[in-house]
């Protein structure tokens, strides 16, 4: 089945800086890239995600690459603020008709004043 | 609109005890997928509901089991309790042919 590794675990950055959060899959059939954020006491909740058919994707602070040769794909978050400390979460699936999510274990993101 | 929504939101079981949680899809939605997430880790998933069948399964024992009701909503029943169990239970929603999944805030369970 997919496995999903995700680098680092932990993330501490200084209000302003930009923050890089890497995955890499196993399963080449794997089409669908979502990014999660959660907060403390909450459940996930998607920030961004991205498609095989697409190698970047932003949406204002945040973008995501997809590099296929590799298997791997990214977040970037610019300007980080505070309130962008959580935990992060990358997973990947197989769309066909339907989906099932394969997460890594998690990114803290610790963004100081 | 309302998002997804679990009751309840904690749990405390004992050993060997059945415990039941249930799940509200957003509206428009149809399939029901649960994920437990053990502290510090990712979600896992555990299986997904569609057309009230359950539609795939991930490496879970049979004490889990799950059902979908006719509106869409969905329960996730754990037999025969073991303190490994003790996890935040996720539910996500997803609309019919979309691959975007919408978690809701998860029920906490304790198994003392």
């Amino acid at each position: 089945g997919e496995n999903v590794e995700q680098h680092p675990s932990t993330l501490s950055v200084q209000e302003g800086d930009s923050a890089v959060i890497k995955c890499t899959y196993s399963d080449s059939a794997s089409n669908y890239f979502p990014w999660y954020k959660q907060e403390l006491g909450k459940g996930p909740q998607l920030i961004i995600d991205i498609r095989s058919n697409v190698g970047e994707k932003k949406d204002q602070r945040i973008a995501v690459t997809l590099n296929k040769t590799a298997k791997h794909f990214s977040l970037h978050i610019t300007e980080t603020q505070p309130e962008d400390s959580a935990v992060y979460f990358c997973a990947a699936s197989i769309y066909s008709g339907y989906s099932t999510l394969t997460f890594g274990k998690g990114t803290m993101l610790l963004v100081s004043p | 609109d309302a998002g997804v929504t679990q009751s309840p939101t904690h749990l405390i079981k004992t050993r060997g005890q059945q415990v039941t949680l249930r799940c509200s899809p957003k509206s428009g939605h149809d399939t029901v997928s649960w994920y437990q997430q053990a502290l510090g880790q990712g979600p896992q998933f555990i299986f997904q509901y569609y057309e009230e069948e359950e539609r795939q399964r991930g490496n879970f024992p049979d004490r889990f089991s799950g059902h979908q009701f006719p509106n869409y909503s969905s329960e996730l029943n754990v037999n025969a309790l073991l303190l490994g169990d003790s996890a935040l239970y996720l539910c996500a929603s997803t609309e019919r042919l979309s691959d975007t999944q919408y978690f809701g805030p998860g029920t906490r369970l304790t198994v003392l």
